[in-house]
């Protein structure tokens, strides 16, 4: 088992640009979350999916589209990226919504934005 | 609102010594409580959680944390801390049975073993 998988694993954007990052998991999980880390700051949720064919907001979810394609694929997209979203960007799924089970994450995205 | 603390920006000790890191949270009602390690350039690990039960919960690698209610908290320790433990370490808290809450991350606490 890959677990959770990310692409790419480095970008360089310029303000303006456009891009999606994806994800995928092989773990048949239910659950699917897209969180960004910036130093100091933790973990903050953008977007999430509790099961395949929904989404919903999580606490930063401006400036960001999300899609869940199917159950092992959920993708983060940029439309207009900004300099405030240079961040590190991390995938994650869990079997189920509920808390009770703990997430899996991947191994990241690190974009700039210049 | 639910919210988790890690005062220690840092933590060092060296190695044999036993190492405690902290986590305090903020929730009107019963939590989930987990704890996650980050290497560096990589996701987060799991490393144990508190669902219900016994206040003392073992984890991967030869870590524990003990619930404790009445403080509020929920530090991380090894009895015998190894170089290869240092890393970023993350306390995380959600509400239970109440739907879907987002689970809410301290900002870490780095750990430095020193050989």
């Amino acid at each position: 088992n890959a677990g959770v998988t990310q692409t790419p694993k480095f970008q360089v954007l310029k303000t303006g640009q456009s891009m999606t990052l994806q994800c995928a998991q092989d773990m048949n999980h239910n659950s699917m979350y897209w969180y960004r880390q910036d130093p100091g700051m933790g973990l903050r949720l953008i977007y999430y999916s509790a099961s395949e064919g929904t989404t919903d907001k999580g606490e930063v979810p401006n400036g960001y589209n999300v899609s869940r394609l199917n159950k092992r694929e959920f993708s983060l997209r940029l439309e207009s990226a900004a300099p405030s979203q240079t961040s590190v960007y991390f995938c994650a799924s869990s079997p189920s919504i509920d808390g009770l089970y703990e997430q899996y994450f991947g191994p990241g995205t690190r974009l700039t934005v210049t | 609102a639910q919210s988790v603390a890690q005062p220690e920006d840092q933590v060092n000790v060296a190695e044999g010594n036993p190492l405690t890191v902290k986590c305090t949270y903020s929730v009107s009602g019963n939590p989930y409580l987990f704890w996650y390690v980050q290497y560096p350039n990589r996701g987060l690990q799991f490393l144990l959680k508190y669902i219900t039960g016994d206040n003392l919960v073992k984890g991967s690698y030869g870590f524990e944390a003990e619930f404790n209610k009445s403080q509020t908290s929920f530090h991380l320790k090894k009895p015998s801390a190894l170089v290869s433990d240092s890393a970023l370490y993350f306390c995380a808290v959600r509400l239970r049975n109440t739907g879907f809450q987002k689970l809410v991350f301290g900002t870490g606490t780095r750990l430095l073993v020193s050989p």
